[in-house]
């Protein structure tokens, strides 16, 4: 089994300043682990995923997520916050190797708000 | 490479309605998978595919059902729609699960309301 946790559902931040999105997970398996960020009206893009080559992974956009297994979290973060960050962004666990379906949990979702 | 399509883009239904949605993938994808978007719940798995002639259920099947009649195509039917259905649909695809940390590829959505 497995399951996500986003800690907030809500994330008010200032252009220029540093972003901090939280995740939890919980798997039965050594897990997949994807940050997926969805605009408005839009279906939803990769930013980053952990395959377990390296703890800190870097995506798009200048995001990047580190995997702690001991506190069992990914969480997401950015340096600097740009207007166009304002965006839901999803935090999502996947089974890999299970020879069947890649199937994802997903968690609620956080939506980033970016102010002047 | 348009990816992943979804068609239509917006839908409005009365209650007791059917209709098909229709997805298609041209990066040659084995996996194809059906989501619900609804407020506050993340994306829910409704039907998924691991090849083509082969569906199988999800999350949330109920009131659903699907087809992979081509490799390329995923068709997600409601064959008598109610308000419960009022919800934001997108489809995904991904090469095998087999080869480990395979992400998965969104389609723009459909939004469908059900009167």
């Amino acid at each position: 089994a497995q399951s996500v946790t986003q800690l907030d559902s809500h994330v008010s931040v200032s252009e220029g300043t540093p972003v901090l999105l939280r995740c939890n997970y919980s798997s039965s398996y050594s897990p997949s682990l994807f940050w997926y960020v969805q605009h408005p009206n839009k279906g939803l893009q990769l930013l980053l995923k952990y395959t377990s080559a390296a703890t800190l992974v870097k995506g798009i956009n200048g995001f990047e997520a580190e995997f702690k297994k001991s506190e069992t979290s990914f969480h997401l973060t950015k340096p600097s916050a740009h207007m166009s960050d304002a965006a839901e962004y999803f935090c999502v666990v996947g089974q890999p190797n299970t020879g069947t379906a890649s199937k994802l949990t997903f968690g609620t979702g956080t939506r980033l708000q970016v102010t002047l | 490479n348009a990816g992943v399509t979804q068609t239509p883009k917006f839908r409005v239904l009365k209650t007791g309605q059917s209709m098909t949605l229709l997805c298609a993938q041209d990066m040659n994808h084995e996996y194809m998978y059906w989501y619900r978007q609804d407020p506050g719940m993340g994306l829910r798995l409704i039907h998924y595919s691991v090849g083509e002639g082969t569906t199988a259920k999800g999350e949330v099947p109920d009131g659903y059902n699907v087809s992979r009649l081509k490799k390329q195509n995923f068709l997600l039917g409601l064959e008598s729609a109610a308000p419960s259905q009022t919800s934001v649909y997108f489809c995904a695809s991904s090469r095998t699960g087999t080869s480990g940390y395979n992400e998965q590829f969104f389609g723009p959505g459909t939004r469908l309301t059900v009167l």
